[in-house]
């Protein structure tokens, strides 16, 4: 059974950091290309960042230069890195995976809270 | 990038009745790569829909999705007590890949 289990939420100041974490099982992880997905409060599912099997990444323009997606293929782990955090980036951050080529993601953990607030 | 309006933002319908979702796409969905997801309150988002038409694995009958284009709809033939939640679209066909705002939909 593919589990997707992030963790690393919490409560940051404006211009912190903090980094995501997701814990992959049931699947060969370093097969997949991996995504991160956020939702803030009262709003929709924005798609975040993601990282193909290569390690290739591609960010939205509302987080390039401040994230940053890895993988480690040996612990079957996703991360975020999340730099000069701002009040927007609050939000429950998920990760995902898709099906199979061609498909949308399939696959996604419960989420973690990220709270960026003085 | 490709931007997705949905429509109702909530419908308030009765278990039993059909529900009928509207989202639509600011520019043409590359190879119908549209999907829908149902998302309840503190659980991960559920694949419904993929390819505009084609159900998920393990998604009941009742829920169908059709469209092309700009244009796509998904509908609830009977609601089940289940299914009041949030359902997002969502396109995969473009980067970046984008989703909808939602529609809630909640019993009356």
């Amino acid at each position: 059974e593919v589990q997707l289990v992030e963790s690393g939420g919490g409560l940051v100041q404006p211009g912190g950091s903090l980094r995501l974490s997701c814990a992959a099982s049931g699947f060969m992880f370093s097969n997949y290309w991996m995504h991160w997905v956020r939702q803030a409060p009262g709003k929709g599912l924005v798609w975040v960042s993601r990282i193909d099997s290569e390690g290739s990444t591609t960010y939205a323009d509302s987080v390039k230069g401040r994230f940053t997606i890895s993988r480690d293929n040996a612990k079957n782990t996703l991360y975020l890195q999340m730099n000069s955090l701002r009040d927007e980036d609050t939000a429950v951050y998920y990760c995902a995976r898709i099906l199979a080529v061609g498909t949308p993601l399939g696959y996604w953990g419960q989420g973690t809270l990220v709270t960026v607030s003085s | 990038e490709i931007v997705l309006t949905q429509s109702p933002g909530t419908l308030s319908l009765s278990p039993g009745e059909r529900a009928t979702l509207s989202c639509r796409a600011s520019q043409s969905v590359s190879s119908s790569y549209l999907a829908w997801y149902q998302h309840k309150p503190g659980q991960a988002p559920r694949l419904l829909i993929y390819g505009a038409s084609s159900r998920a694995t393990g998604i009941p009958d009742r829920f169908s999705g059709s469209g092309s284009g700009t244009d796509f709809t998904l509908t609830i033939s009977r609601l089940e007590p289940e299914d009041f939640a949030v359902y997002h679209c969502h396109q995969y066909g473009s980067s970046p890949w984008t989703f909808g705002q939602g529609t809630k939909v909640e019993i009356k």
